[in-house]
């Protein structure tokens, strides 16, 4: 069953700590992304990744970082930088720019620090 | 960077009305993204357009390039319809989408 897979899907952490939010996909997609969700927000753009080895930042990416070894693995770290970091975070991979791609998403995770 | 609106915000509908949901942009792009969230938070993929008209099942998606508009219509409505619906359109500069704030729809028996 091709996907993508968000772990954990409920995350807690204490003020302060940086956490590592993973996403692995086997669609086979060039592209990744990082969205956040918050309450009556649309989604908006933390990070993405056109391809392996690059990443780029999106709308909100102050207090995030990513990395982009695999082609499979896109995980984002919230770093204690980011000030508000309770939300639900959403992967999601396309075979090629979202100009002419579908998306297709994760789960999600949702973070709550305490 | 291309701003979306949706409306309306919420719509409570009766099982089996015909429900249209509403989405313009700002800035001309090459394709229209619907998706659909579920409660648990999960989001799908239910169209991609960059003209014309889509049609899966009971949904149906239209798109107005030149007045940069795009709606979403539900036919035969069901409870199981019940979801957040979701319009994006690619966010021009970067690669990625830009999203509306959601419908959130409730079909009742």
């Amino acid at each position: 069953d091709g996907g993508i897979t968000q772990s954990p899907k409920y995350l807690f952490r204490k003020e302060g700590q940086n956490v590592t939010l993973s996403c692995e996909q086997n669609l086979n997609h060039d592209a990744m992304y990082w969205y956040r969700q918050d309450p009556g927000q649309g989604l908006r753009l933390i990070y993405y990744s056109q391809i392996v080895n690059d990443f780029q930042k999106g709308d909100i990416a102050e207090g995030y970082s990513v990395s982009r070894e695999k082609k499979e693995s896109f995980p984002l770290t919230v770093t204690s930088a980011q000030k508000n970091p309770t939300a639900f975070y959403l992967c999601a991979s396309s075979a090629g720019p979202s100009s002419y791609n579908e998306q297709f998403f994760g789960p999600g995770t949702r973070l709550t620090v305490l | 960077k291309n701003e979306v609106e949706q409306s309306p915000q919420n719509l409570t509908a009766q099982e089996g009305e015909f429900i249209t949901i509403n989405c313009s942009y700002s800035v001309g792009i090459s394709a229209l993204h619907w998706l659909q969230q579920h409660p648990g938070g999960g989001i799908v993929s239910l169209f991609m357009l960059s003209s014309g008209k889509k049609k899966h099942g009971r949904l149906i998606a239209t798109i107005n390039i030149q007045e940069k508009h795009s709606s979403l219509h539900i036919t035969a409505s069901h409870p199981r319809d019940s979801a957040v619906y979701i319009c994006a359109v690619p966010g021009g500069g970067a690669d990625g989408l830009t999203f509306g704030k959601g419908t959130h729809l409730i079909i009742q028996p």
